[in-house]
């Protein structure tokens, strides 16, 4: 079974430049997660999607990020404009769902802003 | 503020050792307990999880909860240069929310 599929692996922009990051979840995995971990803390999350519709966005600074998930499977991920405190490794995470809430990791984006 | 407290260590122990790993939650309604491995450099990787009170056991690892006290710990027995990483806590409040992490526990076990 193929894992969770993120990209690009490495990023790096200066502060005010924009950048995507794109997630595939494990095929079948209703809800996908997008999670911010910076160095030394422990992942954080940014926005929840079951199916395609948002179900946490609470923590998702929404003047400068945004995500969507179009047909309910890949998502991306988007900063615009980044800030120095953007730099971190953006970890995208897919589960069942309600059925089951064992989430799985892709390998992550790292992004440096400088 | 819900919160996941673990000590970030490091923890050190020899090869062959039993290592403990701990971790307290603030929020009692707290449903599920997981914990990851994250080596340097890589993404979280699910070890365990654990719903009810008690131990369950997995080969070299035992995770145990106590909800009355809102703690839950993970055993590492027999110790292996290998399993030197970072050792995340998390807890989701139902079933299919996000997990909500420690900022984790750093192991080193020594050869």
């Amino acid at each position: 079974e193929a894992g969770v599929a993120q990209s690009p692996r490495y990023k790096i922009i200066e502060k005010r430049q924009s950048v995507a990051f794109w997630c595939n979840p494990i095929s079948g995995h209703a809800t996908l997660y997008w999670y911010q971990q910076i160095l030394g803390q422990g992942p954080k999350l940014l926005i929840q999607f079951q199916n395609n519709g948002v179900v946490d966005d609470s923590q998702l600074p929404k003047d400068r990020f945004s995500a969507e998930r179009l047909k309910g499977v890949d998502s991306t991920l988007k900063i615009q404009p980044a800030k120095l405190e953007d730099s971190a490794v953006y970890l995208c995470a897919s589960s069942l769902g309600l059925r089951g809430d064992t989430q799985y990791f892709g390998p992550g984006t790292r992004l440096t802003v400088l | 503020q819900k919160e996941v407290e673990q000590n970030s260590g490091p923890l050190s122990v020899p090869e062959g050792a039993i290592a403990s790993l701990n971790c307290t939650y603030s929020d009692r309604g707290s449903q599920s307990f997981f914990w990851y491995r994250q080596y340097s450099g890589k993404s979280p990787e699910l070890i365990m999880f654990i719903y009810s009170n008690g131990d369950k056991e997995d080969g070299r690892f035992t995770a145990q909860l106590n909800k009355a006290s809102q703690y839950v710990s993970l055993l590492i027995r027999d110790s292996q240069p290998s399993d030197s990483a970072t050792y995340l806590c998390a807890v989701t409040l139902e079933a299919g929310t996000a997990l909500i992490f420690g900022k984790g526990t750093t192991l080193s076990v020594s050869s």
